[in-house]
C-alpha cells in the first residue's frame, strides 16, 4: 500500500528555532508539492519539484523557508527562524507528472507545527 | 485574494440525503476543477474532477456541476452515508493541467444518522 510519508508529525517549538520537515514521496513518482494549511487561507501551494529540480517555489516566503530534494526518495522543507505566523499544518504531496501537467497528487498525512 | 472560495464553512445533512457543497471562483482563466476529501489526521484524498469542457462528470453516488458563466462547481452526494463525513476541499488549475492547484479553504460536512 503505497503512501507518502511524512515526518515528524507533531512539531512544537519556540520562535526563533530551526524546523525540518521531511516528506517521503511514493516510489516512482517523480514530482513532489508543499503544501500549508491554514483556517484562514486554505490549502496553499508553497513549492514544487519534478525529477528533484525546483519547478516553482513562488509560493513559499524566501527570507526563511527553503525547500530541497537531497534524493528522489526525500524532500525537506526547512523554516529558519520559525515565527508564531507559521504555525499550521505542512502538507506533501506526490505524483507522476510530464511537462505541464501531473496525475493526481497523493498527500501524506501532514506536520502539525506550532510556534510559541 | 482568495481565487477559490468555498463561503460554507460547514453543513449537516441527514443520512439518505443528498449533500450539496458550493464552490465558487473568481480566475476565469481556471479549466480544470478538483475536489479533494480530507478525513482529520490524514491528508486530502482525490474525489472528483471536471474539465471545462464538461459541465458535468459523475462517478457513483459523486457528481460534479460546473457553471462557467457564474464561476460556480458544486458537488453532489447522494445518497449521504457517515463515511461522507469529512472536510472537502474545492480546488482549481490552468492549462487543464494538475499541477498549481488552488484551493478552498474548504466546507465540514458532518452527516448526521
Amino acid at each position: 500500500d503505497a503512501r507518502v510519508t511524512q515526518t515528524p508529525r507533531h512539531k512544537v517549538t519556540e520562535m526563533g528555532q530551526e524546523v525540518t520537515m521531511r516528506c517521503q514521496p511514493i516510489l516512482g513518482h517523480n514530482t513532489v508539492f508543499w503544501y500549508r494549511q491554514t483556517m484562514m487561507q486554505g490549502l496553499e501551494l508553497l513549492a514544487y519539484f519534478r525529477n528533484r529540480a525546483p519547478l516553482d517555489d513562488s509560493g513559499m516566503p524566501k527570507d526563511r523557508f527553503s525547500a530541497e530534494m537531497p534524493d528522489a526518495t526525500l524532500a525537506t522543507l526547512k523554516i529558519q527562524p520559525s515565527e508564531p505566523r507559521d504555525s499550521a499544518v505542512y502538507f506533501c504531496a506526490s505524483g507522476f507528472g510530464t511537462s505541464g501537467s501531473t496525475d493526481t497528487q497523493y498527500f501524506g498525512p501532514g506536520t502539525r507545527l506550532t510556534v510559541l | 485574494d482568495q481565487q477559490v472560495k468555498q463561503n460554507s464553512p460547514s453543513l449537516s445533512v441527514q443520512e439518505g440525503r443528498i449533500s450539496i457543497l458550493n464552490c465558487d471562483y473568481t480566475n476565469s482563466m481556471f479549466d480544470y476543477f478538483l475536489w479533494y476529501k480530507k478525513y482529520p489526521a490524514e491528508g486530502p484524498t482525490f474525489l472528483i474532477s471536471i474539465s471545462s469542457i464538461k459541465d458535468k462528470n459523475e462517478d457513483g453516488r459523486f457528481t460534479v456541476f460546473l457553471n462557467k458563466s457564474a464561476k460556480h462547481l458544486s458537488l453532489h452526494i447522494v445518497p449521504s452515508q457517515p463515511g461522507d463525513s469529512a472536510v472537502y476541499f474545492c480546488a482549481a488549475n490552468r492549462d487543464f493541467g494538475n499541477e498549481k492547484l488552488t484551493f478552498g479553504t474548504g466546507t465540514r460536512l458532518t452527516i448526521i444518522p
